[in-house]
C-alpha cells in the first residue's frame, strides 16, 4: 500500500531565503507520480509541481523545484527566495500507475517571516 | 475559465438529514474525484469516477453515495448525515487516470453536522 510521510508539521523561513519541505513515500510499484500542492488559508488546493518516477531530471517550476531521490524514496520540495505569500499548508501526494487512489501526506505548515 | 466549481460553499446539517454536494468541471476531463479533509490530515479519497455513468469506491466510501450522470458533473450524497462527516469536501478532476495526470481541485465545501 502506498504511504506518504511529511515529518515537519510546521516550518519557519525568513523572507527571501530558501526552504526545503520533506516528503518520503513508500510504494512497490515502479511507476508512480509525485505531486506537491499548496493550500493557503483561503482553503483551495493549488497544484505546484509534478515528478514522474522515470523522470531523469528533477522537476522545476519557477521558484519551486523537487529534489527527487528515488533510491531513498524522497521527494522534497524546495522553494527558493521565499515570499510572504508562500505562507500556507503544503501537501505531498503520490499516485501509483494502476491505482486511482492518490494518497496525501498530513502536510507541512510553512510560515514566512518578514 | 471556471475550472472546477463546487456548490454549496458552506452547509450545516442536523444528524440524520440528507444533502447533495455538486461538483462541475468545464475542462472536459474524464476522471472526477471526491475527497474529504479533516484537521491535521491530508485529503482522503471517498469515491471517484472514470467516466460518465461510472463510479468506484475510494479509501473512505462508507456513508456516501455518488453519481455521474453527465461528464461534467459529479454529485456526492449523504443520505443520513452523522457528526463524523463534519469535514471539508473537495472535488477534483483530471484528464485521465494515469500516475502522470495532475488533478485540479475545486474550492471546497465546509460541512458541519450537528
Amino acid at each position: 500500500a502506498q504511504k506518504i510521510t511529511q515529518t515537519q508539521p510546521g516550518m519557519f523561513v525568513q523572507e527571501k531565503e530558501a526552504v526545503t519541505l520533506d516528503c518520503t513515500y513508500d510504494t512497490s510499484d515502479p511507476s508512480y507520480g509525485l505531486f506537491w500542492y499548496k493550500q493557503p488559508s483561503s482553503g483551495e488546493m493549488i497544484f505546484l509541481i509534478y515528478q514522474g518516477s522515470y523522470d531523469q531530471q528533477n522537476a522545476t517550476e519557477g521558484r519551486y523545484s523537487l529534489n527527487f531521490q528515488k533510491a531513498r524514496k524522497s521527494a522534497n520540495l524546495v522553494i527558493s527566495a521565499s515570499q510572504l505569500g508562500d505562507s500556507a499548508m503544503y501537501f505531498c501526494a503520490m499516485r501509483e500507475y494502476n491505482n486511482n487512489d492518490m494518497r496525501f501526506g498530513a502536510g507541512t505548515r510553512l510560515t514566512v517571516k518578514p | 475559465n471556471a475550472g472546477v466549481t463546487q456548490t454549496p460553499k458552506f452547509r450545516v446539517l442536523k444528524t440524520g438529514q440528507s444533502m447533495t454536494l455538486l461538483c462541475a468541471q468545464d475542462m472536459n476531463h474524464e476522471y472526477m474525484y471526491w475527497y474529504r479533509q479533516d484537521p491535521g490530515m491530508g485529503l482522503r479519497l471517498i469515491h471517484y469516477s472514470v467516466g460518465e455513468g461510472t463510479t468506484a469506491k475510494g479509501e473512505v466510501p462508507d456513508g456516501y453515495n455518488v453519481s455521474r450522470l453527465k461528464k461534467q458533473n459529479f454529485l456526492l450524497g449523504l443520505e443520513s448525515a452523522a457528526p463524523s462527516q463534519t469535514s471539508v469536501y473537495f472535488c477534483a478532476s483530471s484528464y485521465a487516470g494515469t500516475s502522470t495526470d495532475t488533478q485540479y481541485f475545486g474550492p471546497g465545501t465546509r460541512l458541519t453536522v450537528l
